[in-house]
């Protein structure tokens, strides 16, 4: 079957830096998305890799190991504001522009003062 | 650009009742998705659509029709609601291109309640 496994919740504090994890097995892969979202809003896209390698955008960083079916959203310099829920997402299928997304069930960050 | 706008935010319908969900996005986007979240949940894919006039079921499509009459528009709606779509539902539109249709873009959501 079609999977992704993330941790389903992560404490951290303001400052610091934390690593959340994604493995998947699906019968696909043309990539791997990370979404933020905040309690009772929208999901908001963060970071897409479809390579193997390490992706920076401002604090936040994004691996992929195609290898290894495993990647990594890295939150550094940890703000309140990133207090929010993180999901994986494999792009399992894309046809035509269509692309068909598997997310997994979401990790939820607490970070504290 | 406003984005991708859903209407109602929230609705509670009875048992048995059918409903709407509005749907629409100024980005010109092809693509357009409808998903539901249930609590502590990722999202579930119900119907897409690669553009006007062509829809297709994703996972979760039982309960569900949708329409696609233009670029902008992409409604969903519940026949004969039962307690089971009691969810969040969003809607979500992307590009066209491989090279820039992996990111999706999300509205605020519909909270729906069946009782």
């Amino acid at each position: 079957g079609q999977s992704l496994e993330q941790p389903s919740e992560v404490t951290a504090v303001e400052g610091a830096i934390v690593q959340i994890n994604c493995t998947y097995q699906t019968s696909g892969f043309y990539g791997l998305s990370w979404y933020q979202q905040h309690d009772g809003g929208a999901p908001t896209f963060l970071s897409y890799n479809a390579l193997d390698g390490l992706e920076e955008t401002g604090r936040f960083s994004s691996f992929l190991s195609r290898s290894d079916s495993y990647g990594y959203l890295l939150l550094q310099e940890l703000q309140m504001k990133d207090s929010a829920s993180y999901f994986c997402a494999v792009r399992d299928e894309y046809a035509g522009g269509y692309n068909k997304l598997i997310f997994g069930a979401g990790t939820r960050l607490a970070v504290h003062p | 650009n406003a984005g991708v706008t859903q209407t109602p935010k929230f609705r509670i319908l009875k048992i048995g009742q059918s409903m709407t969900l509005q749907c629409t996005q100024d980005m010109n986007h092809n693509y357009m998705y409808w998903y539901r979240q249930d609590p502590g949940m990722g999202l579930k894919l119900i119907y897409y659509s690669v553009g006007a006039g062509i829809t297709d079921k994703g996972e979760v499509p039982n309960g569900y029709n949708v329409s696609r009459s233009t670029t902008e528009d992409f409604p969903l709606r519940l026949e004969l609601a039962a307690p089971s779509q009691t969810s969040v539902y969003f809607c979500a539109s992307s590009y066209s291109t491989e090279a820039n249709s992996y990111e999706q873009y999300f509205g605020p959501g519909t909270r729906l309640t069946v009782t």
